[in-house]
């Protein structure tokens, strides 16, 4: 059971290019969500769904596109990487119906752009 | 959506000693849950408490909900190196809705 799996590990990418981290989790959980923390700092929300082709914006959207075609995957896109978007990224996944359900986080994509 | 806040924003003890980390929040709850971070890793869930539920236990860990002061406390006791890491708080509603997280109690324990 491999829980939350999040590709690359690492990535240093240039201003302008765009690129997609994969997030894939085999729980069958519902919920997958995006966090970006950058050094010293909490988590911040980029973007979540509920289940597959339900995506919804969270705390810092911006510059970020994100899509639900399965249950298992939830991508995240760069479009056009900015420096202000390095940071470690990271995916969750939990199932739904009960608020009071555990996260389980994926251990994260380390992001630099030049 | 809900969101705790985490305080102090950071905690040194010696190995042995006890911490305690606190978290509060701004409206009505129905479940608050504390999750650790280890340098470098995803978060971890360690525990979660239920609004009807004032005190709550996991191995040496300890957590209070007082609900009437919208806060939650977390207690690590006879602590050790490994509790090095960061803690956050975040709580829910009734129904389901998006996780956000405080900014977190970074603790150091010293050996």
């Amino acid at each position: 059971n491999a829980g939350v799996t999040q590709t690359p590990k690492f990535q240093v990418l240039k201003t302008g290019q765009s690129m997609t981290l994969q997030c894939a989790q085999d729980m069958n959980h519902e919920y997958m969500s995006w966090y970006r923390q950058d050094p010293g700092m909490g988590l911040r929300l980029i973007h979540y769904s509920v289940g597959a082709g339900i995506t919804d914006q969270g705390e810092v959207p911006n510059g970020y596109n994100v899509s639900r075609s399965t249950t298992e995957d939830f991508p995240l896109r760069l479009l056009s990487a900015a420096p202000s978007q390095t940071s470690v990224y990271f995916c969750a996944s939990s199932f739904t119906g009960d608020s009071g359900i555990a996260q389980h986080f994926g251990d994260g994509t380390r992001l630099s752009i030049l | 959506s809900q969101q705790g806040e985490e305080d102090p924003q950071a905690l040194s003890i010696q190995e042995g000693e006890n911490a305690t980390m606190n978290c509060s929040y701004k409206t009505s709850i129905n479940n608050l849950q504390w999750y650790r971070q280890n340098s470098g890793r995803g978060l971890v869930h360690l525990i979660l408490i239920r609004s009807n539920e004032r005190e709550k236990h996991s191995g040496r860990l300890r957590v209070t909900l007082d609900t009437s002061k919208k806060s939650s406390s977390l207690l690590i006791t006879a602590s050790r190196a490994a509790d090095t890491a960061s803690y956050f708080c975040t709580s829910g509603g009734t129904s389901y809705d998006k996780v956000i997280f405080g900014p977190g109690t970074s603790l150091s324990v010293i050996p």
